[in-house]
């Protein structure tokens, strides 16, 4: 079957860096993306890796690893805003999403 | 921009009552789709709609049906409902089938 795993929740200081892992196993690979989502509202795209490496945003960096089947999305300089959940999710060889559980992330002051 | 609207935001149903989701997308995407997202789980895809005029079934497609007029418009039917579809609704399109996909704001469904 196909699974998407992250870290259900994690907690990080304000001012510092936090690296939310996403394992997969998946019929296929065409992409990982990464969504960021604040309570009752709608998933918003962080990030897309096809190739191995890094890719960085601003404060939001993304790795990919295709042959360990492996991503992790790094925050640095964390802010209050950052508290939200995190959904990693790949794209199989139907063009379909597989979408992991989200990784809800705590910022403290 | 409008980008992807969703009606209503939210919603409380009688158990055994139809009712449709509306989403209309102002982007001219090709694709579309309906997920809902339940506390613990993953978003999962009930269908899709890669172009106008077609559909196809995601993950948890019973119960629900959709149809695809046009480009911009997607609605979801809930034909009877049940407590077990109470949930959050989200709308979403991309470009085209394997681009980034773009979410409206959700519909919050309780069904008593």
């Amino acid at each position: 079957g196909q699974n998407i795993d992250q870290p259900t929740e994690m907690t990080a200081t304000e001012g510092a860096i936090v690296q939310i892992n996403c394992t997969y196993q998946t019929s296929g690979f065409n992409g990982l993306f990464w969504y960021q989502q604040h309570a009752g509202e709608a998933p918003t795209f962080l990030s897309y890796n096809v190739l191995d490496g890094l890719e960085e945003k601003g404060r939001f960096s993304s790795f990919l690893s295709r042959s360990k089947g492996y991503s992790y999305l790094l925050l640095k300089e964390l802010q209050m805003k950052d508290s939200a959940s995190y959904l990693c999710a790949v794209m199989d060889s139907n063009y379909q999403l597989i979408w992991g559980a989200g990784t809800k992330l705590i910022i403290k002051p | 921009t409008a980008g992807i609207t969703q009606a209503p935001t939210s919603q409380i149903l009688a158990a055994g009552r139809s009712m449709t989701l509306r989403c209309t997308q102002d982007m001219r995407h090709n694709a579309m789709y309906w997920y809902r997202q339940d506390l613990g789980l993953g978003l999962r895809l009930i269908h899709y709609s890669n172009t106008a005029g077609t559909t196809g079934k995601g993950e948890v497609p019973d119960g629900y049906s959709v149809s695809r007029a046009n480009t911009d418009d997607f609605p979801l039917t809930l034909a009877s409902a049940v407590p077990s579809q109470t949930s959050v609704y989200f709308c979403a399109s991309s470009e085209g089938a394997g681009n980034t996909i773009y979410f409206g704001e959700g519909s919050w469904l309780t069904v008593v």
